[in-house]
Formats: structure tokens, C-alpha cells, sequence
């Protein structure tokens, strides 16, 4: 079945540590995107691919980083740079921007 | 830049309706409308492109205005499956995939 896939779903991290959160999606998507949520927030935009080897920064990118080295791959490292890391993570794809984003199950991560 | 969405929250007794509101001050290209239950991940319910049309299933549909930069999804005869977490996406188009959410629309069905 094909699909995107968030691993792990939950992570705890010391604060001053990165940490990678895996997304991998076999729908042959060009568009790849990672959103932070927090409440009241809504979706937040961290970082989003077009195609392989290029990415673009949202509208939160400060303490992130990301890679699109194949097109199946788009993982996000939360560095010790971001101040407030503790989070519930989204990774989406989709053909473009007319058609339907299908998200991952997300990663809640906790920074103590 | 998140759009704006209005109102944060609503409740409703089951049977009424709703209308939820999503603005942006860009241009809009597209403007995506989706789901989320509580701990899932959001889930699609319709996309609308540039040229104001108006679609959906019979009881939520949605319309979008893009002189105006708006777009509205109502939900009509609501199910008590229809609680959740409602999310614009918005769109600039052209060569850029961004897609940009608003903060949501706590909505809240009782029996």
C-alpha cells in the first residue's frame, strides 16, 4: 500500500542534543513538507521540498535543517539550536499544489 | 504567512450547521480544506482552484472567492463524526509548492 510513513511516533531527547525525525513516503510524490504543531498554533511550515536536492524555508526554519536526497526521503533535524524543540511533528507530500497533501501520523517529540 | 481562519471554535448540538471562514492576504492560487481528530494526522476533505467554484459531497461543501482571497466550507446537517479540528491550506501557486495553514477551527459536535 503506498503511503507516508513517520518513525518514530514518539521521541524524548535531552535538551542540547539534534535529533533526526524520519519521513518516507512511496507515492512517487515531488513535494515533500514538514510542519510543526503546537496548540492553539495551527500548522506551522518548517521547511518544504519541490524536488530532489532542493528544499526551501518555511515560515519557521530557525533551528531546523533538513536533506532531500532521494525523493522518497525528506528528514528533519531539530538541532539544539531550536529553543523550543517539544513538539508534535507533521511530514506531508503531494504531487504539487493542486492536489491533495497526505500526511504521516506525526512525531511527538519531547526535549527534557 | 498563515491565513486566518474565523471562528476559532464552535459548537454545535447535532443536525445544525456550520460555516467556517479562511482569508489570506496574498493572492490564492488554490486552497486546500482538511480534518484533524485529536492525536491523528489531518485528513483531506477538498481542494479548490482558482475560479471561484464552489464544491464538495452533499452535506460539506465549500466555495472560494479569490477576488477576495477567501474561502468558506460549510457543513450542513452536522454528524457527530464531523467534531475535529478544521484547517485551511492556502496556496500562491505557480512555480512555488508552499502550502501554508491557518490555526484551525475547533469544531464540536453534541448529541
Amino acid at each position: 500500500d503506498g503511503g507516508i510513513t513517520q518513525s518514530p511516533k514518539y521521541l524524548f531527547r535531552k535538551e542540547g542534543q539534534n535529533v533526526t525525525l524520519s519521513c518516507e513516503q512511496n507515492l512517487n510524490h515531488d513535494a515533500m513538507y514538514w510542519y510543526r504543531q503546537d496548540p492553539g498554533q495551527g500548522l506551522r511550515l518548517i521547511y518544504y521540498s519541490q524536488i530532489v536536492n532542493d528544499f526551501q524555508k518555511g515560515d519557521i526554519a530557525e533551528g531546523y535543517s533538513v536533506s532531500r536526497e532521494k525523493k522518497e526521503s525528506f528528514p528533519l533535524t531539530v538541532t539544539s539550536a531550536q529553543k523550543n524543540p517539544t513538539a508534535f511533528y507533521l511530514c506531508a507530500s503531494s504531487i504539487g499544489w493542486t492536489t491533495e497533501a497526505f500526511f504521516g501520523q506525526g512525531t511527538r517529540l519531547t526535549v527534557v | 504567512q498563515q491565513p486566518v481562519q474565523s471562528p476559532q471554535a464552535v459548537i454545535l448540538r447535532e443536525g445544525e450547521d456550520a460555516v467556517i471562514n479562511c482569508s489570506s492576504s496574498k493572492a490564492l492560487y488554490s486552497v486546500h480544506w482538511y480534518r484533524q481528530k485529536h492525536g491523528e494526522a489531518p485528513v483531506f476533505l477538498m481542494i479548490l482552484l482558482k475560479g471561484g467554484e464552489q464544491k464538495g459531497h452533499e452535506k460539506i461543501s465549500a466555495s472560494f472567492n479569490e477576488k477576495k482571497q477567501q474561502s468558506s466550507l460549510y457543513l450542513t446537517a452536522s454528524q457527530l463524526s464531523y467534531s475535529g479540528t478544521y484547517f485551511c491550506g492556502t496556496s500562491s501557486g505557480g512555480s512555488n509548492y508552499k502550502l501554508t495553514f491557518g490555526k484551525g477551527t475547533l469544531l464540536t459536535v453534541n448529541p
